[in-house]
């Protein structure tokens, strides 16, 4: 298993201001994972992070938005920019164990209201 | 790409109640699947998981789930359920091997009327 701990718990902040999301891991992992869920929507993968090379986005996703960091293999963060009412989400981050019986473990969540 | 089918998007029971709420994913490879709870204004839990063996899997708080691989189906179930039962419940998977991402469903609002 593996135990998440991302700050801030929570967040309001003004529009056209950026938040830095943090995500450390209790132990070394290859792959990180951004989620966001939107108010009364469920999760949606943001973007992969490996440690050593750029992020990988999902569709509907842009690095210019979403900048992530992953320096070293237990953390990661990702930055929401430029915010917008539309951003206020839950974002969380996520790791695998990897092999057949994979599983992910997630982080408490970033609660981010812009105003 | 894989991905997950909620049936039921919100289900009003009242205690001692039966549920079961539904779950197909389509993916024609191995896949471990989860059901996750959120409980209002709380974080994503694990309420239980599969991967491979006895098909009827036991989780936490009384749940059960049942994986039919011919139907691709991972149904959700509980005999009786509580009014703190009221949550999102939301049933993913993940490629077998690998790192692999998780696909989420789009969740059921579960709402337990004492």
């Amino acid at each position: 298993s593996a135990v998440i701990s991302q700050k801030p718990s929570r967040d309001i902040c003004q529009r056209g201001t950026s938040l830095t999301i943090q995500c450390q891991v209790d132990s070394q992992v290859t792959m990180m994972f951004w989620y966001r869920q939107q108010p009364g929507q469920s999760l949606t993968l943001i973007a992969t992070a490996n440690q050593g090379s750029e992020a990988t986005y999902e569709s509907g996703f842009v690095i210019d938005k979403f900048p992530i960091s992953r320096p070293n293999l237990t953390f990661s963060t990702l930055t929401v920019s430029n915010m917008s009412p539309e951003d206020s989400s839950i974002y969380l981050c996520s790791v695998g164990t990897g092999g057949m019986n994979t599983e992910a473990f997630f982080g408490q969540g970033t609660r981010l209201t812009v105003v | 790409a894989q991905s997950v089918s909620q049936h039921n998007h919100h289900v009003i029971l009242s205690e001692a109640a039966s549920l079961e709420l539904g779950c197909n994913y389509s993916y024609g490879g191995t896949v471990n699947l989860f059901w996750y709870v959120q409980y209002p204004g709380q974080h994503l839990q694990l309420l239980l998981k599969y991967f491979s063996g006895d098909p009827l899997v036991k989780g936490i708080k009384g749940f059960e789930a049942e994986f039919i691989k011919s139907k691709f189906s991972f149904n959700l179930r509980k005999p009786s359920v509580q009014w703190s039962d009221t949550a999102e419940y939301f049933c993913a998977v993940i490629r077998s091997g690998g790192y692999q991402k998780v696909t989420f469903g789009i969740g059921t609002k579960l709402q337990v009327i004492p």
